[in-house]
């Protein structure tokens, strides 16, 4: 099975940083990469699909690139409502496996 | 609307069963491949199985495999996560979750969750 790593598991960055969570897949995905959002005590939220396309509704500071392997989830300026755990996940076929998750906190 | 509604968690001890059911409304529930997500305390999001729209296809994890099994009702909207020889591992907020599309496929990320539903195994 296709294993998912997230890097960093964690991390600390300051309101209008630029942050860049990385997801490698341990075989080829093409683009069937996912990325959400979980807030402490809420369900996941979709942000990105097809590891570029921003869901409707979300702000556009998030962004989303990579193919294959090799995976980023950019915010372009942390805002405090931003603190969350973000996770990628691959869906080209079962298991849907969920990257390790990171989590984001404000400096 | 998508609502998605889980029930049927609780506490339930080693060794023994519980069944799941997530209600489903406000789409083709009949359309759309489904899944179950769990998440145990203070960890990440763990993919458990997932069923075709038709349900002539489910998956599983192999932490799970032989043990769970996913099934649908489409003429009552729900969908359902039988699990048996439960272990204390297990504990965990439970959550289905809607594939996206309309094609009845389960290779789909998920755009809709419920709120979740809480099982946990403890003598």
């Amino acid at each position: 099975d296709i294993q998912m790593t997230q890097s960093p598991s964690s991390l600390s960055a300051s309101v209008g940083d630029r942050i860049t969570i990385t997801c490698r897949a341990s075989q080829g995905i093409t683009n069937y990469l996912a990325w959400y959002q979980q807030k402490p005590g809420k369900v996941p939220k979709l942000l990105i699909y097809a590891a570029s396309t921003l869901q409707s509704g979300v702000p556009s500071r998030f962004s989303g690139s990579g193919s294959g392997t090799d995976f980023t989830l950019t915010i372009s300026s942390l805002q405090a409502e931003d603190v969350a755990t973000y996770y990628c996940q691959k869906y080209n076929s079962a298991p849907l496996t969920f990257g390790g998750g990171t989590k984001v906190e404000i400096k | 609307e998508v609502q998605l509604l889980e029930s049927g968690g609780g506490l339930v001890q080693p060794g023994g069963s519980l069944r799941l059911s997530c209600a489903a409304s406000g789409f083709t529930f009949s359309s759309h491949g489904m899944s179950w997500v769990r998440q145990a305390p203070g960890k990440g999001l763990e993919w458990v199985s997932a069923i075709s729209g038709s349900g002539g296809s489910t998956y599983y994890a192999d932490s799970v495999k032989g043990r769970f099994t996913i099934s649908r009702d489409n003429s009552k909207n729900t969908l359902y996560l039988q699990m048996n020889s439960l272990r204390a591992e297990d504990t965990a907020v439970f959550y289905c979750a809607k594939g996206a599309y309309s094609s009845g496929r389960t290779n789909e990320y998920f755009q809709h969750w419920g709120q979740g539903t809480l099982v946990t195994v403890s003598s």
